[in-house]
């Protein structure tokens, strides 16, 4: 079935450890996204990605890095985590930037 | 920048008509969308708006007044399952979304 795909579903982890959210679709979509959704703020948008081999800055980049190495693959990584960064994490793609937009079901991730 | 306004939480009966505001304040504008989200699940896309006037798809229609910065869904007989989240969202110049708080609709018998 074609779609997108978020590992971990769940993941609990202590403060100052490194994590890498996977994300991955299947559409042949040319931007790709990375949102953070806290209660009450809605989504919030931490990097972007319009084609593979390029990435940008969201509204919420700080503690946060990407790569865009292929078409398929998104990968958010926090290098080192902080509570701040609990959150729901939801990664999307559209077939073009301005595209509606397709959501994974997210990762919701706690930071002790 | 961009902000977005909408009502946080609006509650209807089956069957009835609901709508949901949302006013935007932005420094560039290519259109408004609108997704649902029901609870512990993903957003969905539901339409967009990039010029005046009203878009119907099914029960669901939405609206938008460039000149008053609003815009709105309209959702026609509601269903028990339409219970969810809808989040506005502003489309930049640069294809970039940024999304209102949401507004939590719950649908009663």
């Amino acid at each position: 079935i074609a779609g997108i795909t978020q590992a971990p579903t769940s993941q609990i982890l202590a403060a100052g450890r490194r994590m890498t959210l996977r994300c991955t679709q299947d559409m042949r979509h040319n931007a790709m996204y990375w949102y953070r959704q806290d209660l009450g703020l809605g989504l919030r948008l931490i990097h972007y990605s319009n084609t593979a081999g390029t990435t940008g800055k969201g509204e919420v980049p700080d503690g946060y890095s990407v790569s865009r190495a292929n078409t398929d693959d998104f990968p958010l990584t926090l290098a080192s985590a902080v509570p701040s960064q609990t959150s729901v994490y939801f990664c999307a793609s559209s077939f073009g930037s301005g595209q509606p937009q397709h959501f994974g079901d997210g990762t919701r991730l706690s930071i002790l | 920048g961009q902000s977005l306004e909408q009502p946080s939480e609006v509650t209807a009966v089956e069957g009835a008509i609901v709508q949901i505001n949302c006013t935007y304040q932005t420094s560039g504008f290519y259109g408004l969308s609108w997704y649902q989200q029901h609870d512990g699940g993903a957003p969905t896309f539901l339409s967009y708006n990039a010029l005046d006037g009203l878009e119907e798809t099914g029960r669901f229609s939405s609206f938008l007044s460039r000149s008053d910065s609003y815009g709105y869904l309209l959702l026609q007989e509601l269903q028990m399952k339409d219970s969810a989240s809808y989040f506005c969202a502003v489309r930049d110049p640069g294809n970039m979304l940024t999304f209102g708080g949401g507004t939590r609709l719950m649908v009663k018998p």
